[in-house]
């Protein structure tokens, strides 16, 4: 298919592990942002690339969090010394342009023991 | 800043039954309002939008009005089928931000009963 696909869709790390979270977007999508789906609640914006730059890391909870998306497709969460706090789906969204519609992947659902 | 406030849930009908999910917003600037949804086993989906005052979104049966008045914008069916179980999710977007980024509600599950 030619949506946004994550990978893996499940992992569980032991505290302090390092995770790296990959999303896929549709191809040629310029914008693409990342969401934290904590266990009974909303999405919450972590951040947003427009192409290979980073606008916008407002969400990221902590230093331990990095996203990068050197060639403005393929995009990487990664996060550092894992917390149990840390544990939580983690959405990608991409889209055409700015303010086009948002297509989501599947989630990477993240568990710290 | 941006906030959305969904009714609690769960919500239980039977099938054929009228839908109202309620939704209330707080932005500063002028929202886009968003229903997104989420079917067992699969990703968010975008269900209905409205971009401006007293716009109404439809799809797949689902109607919303974007109500400046009374920053709202509810979710209703008029005969809900089973198919419809699902978490439903209201979000806005400031549309003159520097980017789009979404702020969602907490979410509501419907169980729509045979």
């Amino acid at each position: 298919g030619a949506g946004v696909s994550q990978s893996p869709r499940y992992k569980v790390a032991k505290r302090g592990q390092d995770v790296a979270l990959r999303c896929d977007p549709i191809s040629g999508h310029v914008s693409l942002f990342w969401y934290q789906q904590a266990l009974g609640q909303g999405p919450e914006f972590l951040t947003y690339f427009q192409n290979e730059a980073q606008l916008d890391k407002s969400g990221l909870p902590s230093d331990r969090f990095f996203a990068e998306r050197p060639e403005g497709s393929v995009s990487t969460l990664k996060i550092q010394r894992t917390q149990q706090e840390d544990s939580a789906v983690y959405l990608c969204a991409s889209s055409l342009e700015l303010y086009d519609e948002q297509f989501f992947g599947p989630g990477t659902r993240l568990t710290v023991l | 800043g941006n906030s959305v406030t969904q009714m609690e849930g769960p919500v239980t009908l039977s099938e054929e039954a009228f839908l109202t999910i309620n939704c209330t917003y707080t932005a500063t600037g002028y929202p886009s309002l968003f229903w997104y949804v989420q079917y067992p086993g699969e990703g968010l989906q975008l269900l209905l939008k409205a971009t401006k005052a007293d716009d109404k979104g439809s799809n797949k049966g689902f109607e919303a009005t974007y109500r400046k008045e009374t920053t709202s914008f509810h979710l209703e069916k008029g005969s809900v089928q089973v198919s419809d179980s699902a978490v439903y999710f209201c979000a806005l977007s400031d549309q003159a931000g520097a980017n789009s980024k979404l702020t969602f509600g907490k979410g509501i599950t419907l169980s729509v009963r045979p």
